[in-house]
C-alpha cells in the first residue's frame, strides 16, 4: 500500500512547546499534504508541498520533504493548546489521480 | 462560505435498507471524492470523480456507488447495508485531481445494526 505512516502515534506536550511529527510514503509522489482533524470533525488542510520543493512554511507550521528518503516532518512551533488534534499526511502519486492517507499522528497540547 | 455540505451528520439503520448520504459543494470544484474513517485504518478513499459523468474506484470500493450527474453533487449509495459498514464517512472536494488540497464536509457517522 501507498498509505503513509506517520510517526509517532500520540505525542504529548506542554503548551509552548514545538511538536514534530513524520510521514513516511513508499512511491514516487506529486505532493504530500498534511491534515489536521479535531475529534470525530472534518480534516482542515494544513499545508501542501511539491515533490520538488524541500520546505514551506505557513504561520506556525514548517513542512519539509526529502524525496530520497521518502519522508516528510511537520513542525508546529511554540504549540498551544487549541494545536490538540489529530494530523494525517495525505499522498498523491504521480501517476492516478488518488490521494493516500496515512493513520494519523494524536497530538495533545497541555495547558 | 465555500463549503462541503454532507447530510444527514448521524445516521442508524438496519441491514439491507438503501440509503442515500449526500455531499454537496459550492466551489465549482471538479473533483470529488467519499473516505471511510475506521479506528486504526485511517482514511480509505471508497470512490471518486474527477468531473460530471467520471467516476473511478477507490480503495474499498466494495458495497458502494456512487453519481456525479452534477459537479456540484456526488451522492454516497448503500445499495444493501452491512454491519460492516458502519463507520464515519467523509465527502471531499477539491479544485482539479491531486494536485490541489481537499476540502472536507463535516463528516457522516453510520451505524447499520
Amino acid at each position: 500500500s501507498q498509505q503513509g505512516e506517520e510517526d509517532p502515534q500520540a505525542l504529548s506536550i506542554q503548551e509552548g512547546e514545538n511538536a514534530t511529527m513524520n510521514c513516511s510514503y513508499k512511491t514516487s509522489i506529486n505532493n504530500l499534504q498534511w491534515y489536521r482533524q479535531n475529534s470525530g470533525r472534518g480534516l482542515v488542510h494544513l499545508i501542501l508541498i511539491r515533490s520538488n520543493e524541500r520546505e514551506k512554511h505557513s504561520g506556525r507550521l514548517r513542512v519539509t520533504l526529502d524525496t530520497s528518503k521518502k519522508s516528510s516532518s511537520l513542525l508546529i512551533t511554540a504549540s498551544r493548546a487549541a494545536d490538540t488534534a489529530s494530523y494525517f499526511c495525505a499522498t498523491a502519486l504521480n501517476t492516478g489521480n488518488q490521494f493516500y492517507f496515512g493513520t494519523g499522528t494524536s497530538l495533545t497540547v497541555i495547558p | 462560505e465555500a463549503q462541503v455540505t454532507q447530510n444527514p451528520r448521524y445516521l442508524i439503520t438496519v441491514t439491507g435498507k438503501k440509503l442515500t448520504v449526500t455531499c454537496s459543494q459550492n466551489m465549482n470544484h471538479e473533483y470529488m471524492s467519499w473516505y471511510r474513517q475506521d479506528p486504526g485504518l485511517g482514511l480509505r478513499q471508497i470512490y471518486y470523480s474527477m468531473n460530471v459523468e467520471v467516476t473511478d474506484k477507490g480503495d474499498v470500493p466494495e458495497g458502494y456507488k456512487v453519481s456525479r450527474k452534477e459537479k456540484r453533487n456526488f451522492p454516497l449509495i448503500l445499495e444493501s447495508p452491512s454491519p460492516n459498514q458502519t463507520s464515519l464517512y467523509f465527502c471531499a472536494s477539491s479544485l482539479s485531481g491531486n494536485n490541489y488540497g481537499y476540502t472536507f464536509g463535516s463528516g457522516t457517522r453510520l451505524t447499520v445494526v
